[in-house]
Order: structure tokens, then C-alpha cells, then sequence
């Protein structure tokens, strides 16, 4: 079945740069997705990218997707204190039906 | 404009007893899931459904029953309460043949 592995824990400096990295198993996948959750909030889509990209940029935000790999990564440039929060990666089942996601990545930014 | 809205919030119950919690959405969208999440887990399945009468299971779904009587509302109902089912539970839906799923704000519900 789809799996989808992120490592539970990064902390930058704010201002450096923050990579997120993601490994998924789902070749078939349509849409991969970069979800924030806030503390105490749910889930808001923060980016996606169409299997078909290499890269999508988004102001502050940088996709990166590896198809031959199955690796996501998630860059955010100059790290803000208000990027502190949960970061799913996740991907789209083939039948697009449905959506799995990974553990979840805490960002936690040190002055 | 509400988006996707679960009822209660907050809600604590004895082990045995039985609830439903809800999920509503104004969006007309077909695709609808019910997560739970748990410190270290992320998000994981528990049922979802493709349209109005069609319903399957997810990655956890023992303890948990759905219906999808109205494309409007995804209701999951707890028969038999159990402390492992100590969790946020955030209902989603999204629309056939496009991308990403909205949210609902989620119920923390504890089994004493």
C-alpha cells in the first residue's frame, strides 16, 4: 500500500533556510502535497506540485520532486518565527480518491 | 462560506460508550475523510467515501462505522469507546478531478 516517511524533527536558525525532504512509495500519484498545521489548528494545503513538475516555486516556498527517487522535498527560504509549526507531506492515492500522509516534520526555529 | 464543519470540539467519554462525531461541508465536494491523528503518527485513514451511498476503509478502521446518506455530511460513530481511541479526529473533503482536500478544525476526544 502508500507509505509516506518524513523525519519527525528539524530546527533552523531563523533567517537560514529550511529543507523539508520526504520519501513516498505511490508512483502513480497525481498530486503531492505540502500541508501546515499550526499548534492547536488544522490542516491548511500549503503547496502541491502535479507529477509531471520537477520544481515549483512559490514566493518564500520551493518544491522539489524526485520521481525516479519518490523524494519531496519542501525548501522555505528566509525562515520566519511564524514558519514554526507541523509540516505533512503527503500523496495522492492512484485511484485519487484519497489522500495519505506522512508522520509530520515539527519546524522549530531558534533566534 | 463555512468550508468544513465538525461538531463537537471538544468531548469526553467512558470507556463503552458510543458517539458520533460530525462533518459537514458546504462545498458540494464528492471525495470526504475522516483522520485520526496521534503525537508521532500523522494522519492516518480511518474511512473515507467517493460519493453519496459509497463508503470504504481506510488504514484504522476497526471501531469506527461511516455513512454517506447526503453528499453534505460524513458522520463517524464510535459503537464501543476504547482508550486507545484517545485522539484528534479531523474530517476532510475535496473535489473529484482536482487537487488537495480541505480540513475542519478537528475533535480532541478523550476515553476515560
Amino acid at each position: 500500500g502508500e507509505d509516506v516517511e518524513q523525519s519527525l524533527f528539524l530546527s533552523v536558525r531563523e533567517g537560514d533556510s529550511s529543507v523539508i525532504n520526504c520519501t513516498y512509495t505511490d508512483s502513480s500519484s497525481t498530486y503531492l502535497y505540502w500541508y501546515k498545521q499550526e499548534p492547536g489548528a488544522g490542516l491548511q494545503l500549503l503547496t502541491y506540485i502535479f507529477s509531471n513538475m520537477d520544481m515549483k516555486q512559490d514566493q518564500r516556498l520551493t518544491v522539489l520532486l524526485n520521481k525516479k527517487d519518490k523524494h519531496l522535498s519542501l525548501r522555505i527560504a528566509d525562515t520566519q518565527t511564524g514558519d514554526s509549526a507541523i509540516y505533512f507531506c503527503a500523496e495522492e492515492d492512484s485511484s485519487a480518491s484519497k489522500i495519505i500522509f506522512g508522520s509530520g516534520t515539527r519546524l522549530s526555529i531558534r533566534p | 462560506n463555512a468550508g468544513v464543519t465538525q461538531t463537537p470540539k471538544f468531548q469526553v467519554l467512558k470507556t463503552g460508550q458510543s458517539m458520533t462525531l460530525q462533518c459537514a461541508q458546504d462545498m458540494n465536494h464528492e471525495y470526504m475523510s475522516w483522520y485520526r491523528q496521534d503525537p508521532g503518527m500523522g494522519l492516518r485513514l480511518i474511512h473515507y467515501s467517493v460519493g453519496a451511498g459509497i463508503t470504504d476503509q481506510g488504514e484504522v478502521p476497526n471501531g469506527y462505522n461511516v455513512s454517506r446518506s447526503t453528499t453534505e455530511d460524513f458522520p463517524l460513530r464510535l459503537l464501543s469507546a476504547a482508550p486507545s481511541q484517545t485522539s484528534v479526529y479531523f474530517c476532510a473533503s475535496g473535489l473529484k478531478d482536482s487537487y488537495g482536500y480541505t480540513f475542519g478544525s478537528g475533535t480532541r476526544l478523550t476515553v476515560v
